[in-house]
């Protein structure tokens, strides 16, 4: 009964490193997103995958890239870590394409130094 | 810019009081108005929802009152309970979810 799993759970990286952020989810969803959340600005989407084998720009795509490897996982690839990624991450899932009621990962809180 | 504008960024209330969230809109094509609830540590999850053709729609303390002239609508937290401190936002979905900023409730006991 796991949900959406993220890992890791914290993270802290120097600038210009790379790293992958991982999410599943094991609820049979369609739609997977990735969101980062900033004080005073919310969620703002990143990337998502409407279904398996498609992939698109949300609000904020920029020095991201994404990956969905099968219908369970989504990844978040950071190429080259800025200070402005500060923040913590979420991946979501949910059953059709922007569904309100969608899962949410645990988080990844991210630090770049 | 944010599309949905979420206000107060923050509220202390009295156990068993009332809490008001509010939130604005510009793009009336939105189509579904979610509220989530965050506990710290954890993710959003789905508290309410309410489609722009209803004006109110209640669930056990919690209600949304949507008013759609005016572009608006608010989170009501009925006898406000120490349980209920979180941080609450409001959306709206068109073709994604978009979020407001977050409002962080705490309940006095």
């Amino acid at each position: 009964n796991a949900g959406v799993t993220q890992t890791p759970k914290f993270q802290v990286l120097k600038t210009g490193q790379s790293m992958t952020l991982q999410c599943a989810q094991d609820m049979n969803h369609n739609s997977m997103y990735w969101y980062r959340q900033d004080p005073g600005m919310g969620l703002r989407l990143i990337y998502y995958s409407a279904s398996e084998g498609t992939t698109d720009k949300g609000e904020v795509p920029n020095g991201y890239n994404v990956s969905r490897l099968n219908k369970r996982e989504f990844s978040l690839r950071l190429e080259s870590a800025a200070p402005s990624q500060t923040s913590v991450y979420f991946c979501a899932s949910s059953v059709g394409q922007a569904g309100v009621d969608a899962f949410f990962g645990q988080g990844t809180r991210l630090t770049v130094v | 810019q944010q599309q949905v504008k979420q206000s107060p960024q923050s509220l202390i209330v009295q156990k068993g009081g009332i809490s008001i969230i509010n939130c604005a809109y510009e793009n009336t094509a939105f189509d579904y108005f979610p509220w989530y609830q965050q506990f710290p540590g954890k993710g959003p999850a789905l508290l309410i929802a309410i489609r722009p053709d209803v004006s109110e729609k209640k669930e056990g303390r919690f209600t949304i009152s949507f008013n759609k002239s005016a572009k608006q609508f608010s989170l009501h937290i009925m006898d406000s309970q120490p349980g209920d401190s979180a941080t609450y936002f409001c959306a709206a979905r068109l073709n994604q979810i978009s979020f407001g900023a977050g409002t962080t409730v705490t309940v006095r006991a």
